[in-house]
């Protein structure tokens, strides 16, 4: 199975500003098609988790455009640009290359 | 929009089976572009994918290694609903499952049900 790690594990933000997450995958995510199997999912506090950003950089439908992925091969990037109170949570990256789909262990996010 | 509303009991004995049921609507289950799985969740686990079904010219279903010849995975079209059966749980498999729709094409898990915490105990 594909290992992921986050880095890090938990994170205290001022609103308004800048946030960043990292991920790695155990081996490259980039598919013979070009596109790069990776997404972001927010878990809110007492909520199931709901889709950010899928094949590495694309904005799932009514996601805000201060979230923004990046990255390549096994090292990606979730940037928040700006962060409010609402984006309060856990976030966790997911390869989806191959079955078993394999999640990061997850990036506690607050507000301070 | 996709509703995903899941059923079933919250509390197994160990060596029963677990068993869910996941209703669709606002789609179908034998939809060509989607996949529809089961995730769970645990403390000590974290997420977990569980496996999937999926419908092109036939139906195909794909489990995680760890648990195959435990699990099944059904897609119910006279129901339009997905079901799960765990067998021979112990009370490591205690967790909060999920049903979710996954889209074609990498497209990410577009849906999620609302989340059923079952705990394995005697």
């Amino acid at each position: 199975d594909i290992v992921m790690t986050q880095s890090p594990l938990s994170l205290a933000v001022t609103p308004g500003e800048p946030a960043s997450i990292s991920c790695r995958s155990s081996q490259s995510l980039l598919n013979r098609n070009g596109n790069t199997y990776l997404d972001w999912y927010l878990q809110k506090p007492g909520k199931s988790p709901q889709l950010l950003i899928y094949l590495t950089f694309n904005r799932a439908s009514g996601v805000p455009d201060r979230f923004s992925g990046s990255g390549s091969g096994t090292d990606f990037t979730l940037r928040i640009s700006r962060v409010e109170a609402e984006d309060v949570g856990v976030y966790y990256c997911m390869q989806a290359l191959q079955t078993p789909f394999t999640f990061g262990p997850g990036t506690k996010v607050e507000i301070k | 929009q996709v509703q995903l509303q899941q059923s079933g009991p919250g509390l197994v004995k160990p060596s029963q089976t677990l068993s869910l049921t996941c209703a669709i609507s606002g789609d179908t289950v034998s939809n060509k572009n989607d996949g529809w799985g089961w995730i769970r969740q645990s403390p000590s686990r974290g997420l977990e994918w569980l496996g999937r079904t999926f419908y092109r010219s036939q139906w195909q279903t794909d489990y995680v290694p760890h648990v195959m010849g435990r699990i099944t995975i059904n897609p119910d079209t006279s129901k339009n609903r997905l079901t799960l059966e765990l067998n021979s749980v112990t009370p490591e498999d205690t967790a909060v499952y999920y049903c979710v729709k996954t889209r074609a094409l990498g497209q990410g898990i577009v849906s999620w049900g609302q989340g059923t915490l079952v705990t394995v105990s005697s």
